[in-house]
């Protein structure tokens, strides 16, 4: 089956650096997204990869290794409105996006 | 200049009633999805149509309905609503030919049913 795997929840401090780790498994890759969501709003774009590497886009940088069906999400310089769920989507062969359940980030004075 | 709206934004109903959730897009996208998330914030496909083929998620009751009259709309129709039906519900839309499917979320409906 298909399957995307992230933490369910992750408490950082401003000022500081976290990192949200996904993991997946899927019929084929079409590249992987990570979205925000912030309570009771839809997700937002934040990111894309579909070749190994570093994209890096102001304080948030992503992260993909293929053969490690691996990615990770990078918050540098957390600000408390980064408190928000971060959903991670790989698309399939299908190009269909296969969601992960979100990580809640919690950010800390 | 909204790129993709929902209406409405709350719906609250009684078990059993018929109801209809409204999705537009002006973004010219040939794609369009029905998302379900529920309490615990799990993201979970319902349907994804364009005008070529309408592909549903198997665990979708069959009380849910897309309709679309046109490539920028995508309705859900919900008939014999449940308890368990309650959730936010969230249209999307993207371009799905190329590779890249970013896909742009409506603001979401909260349906909860009584």
């Amino acid at each position: 089956g298909q399957n995307i795997d992230q933490p369910t929840e992750m408490t950082a401090t401003e000022g500081a650096i976290v990192q949200i780790n996904c993991t997946y498994q899927t019929s084929g890759f079409n590249g992987l997204f990570w979205y925000q969501q912030h309570a009771g709003e839809a997700p937002t774009f934040l990111s894309y990869n579909v070749l190994d590497g570093l994209e890096e886009k102001g304080r948030f940088s992503s992260f993909l290794s293929r053969s490690k069906g691996y990615s990770y999400l990078l918050l540098k310089e957390l600000q408390m409105k980064d408190s928000a769920s971060y959903l991670c989507a790989v698309g399939d062969s299908n190009y269909q996006l296969i969601w992960g359940a979100g990580t809640k980030l919690i950010i800390k004075p | 200049d909204t790129a993709v709206s929902q209406t409405p934004k709350y719906l609250v109903t009684q078990m059993g009633n018929d109801k209809s959730i409204k999705c537009e897009q002006n973004l010219g996208h040939d794609t369009m999805y029905w998302y379900k998330q529920d309490s615990k914030k799990f993201l979970k496909i319902m349907f994804s149509y364009n005008n070529k083929e309408l592909i549903i998620n198997e665990t979708v009751p069959n009380r849910f309905s897309p309709k679309s009259p046109d490539k920028a709309h995508l309705n859900l129709h919900i008939n014999s609503l449940e308890l368990g039906d309650s959730a936010v519900y969230f249209c999307a839309s993207s371009i799905v030919d190329e590779v890249y499917n970013e896909q742009f979320f409506g603001p979401g409906t909260r349906l909860t049913v009584l």
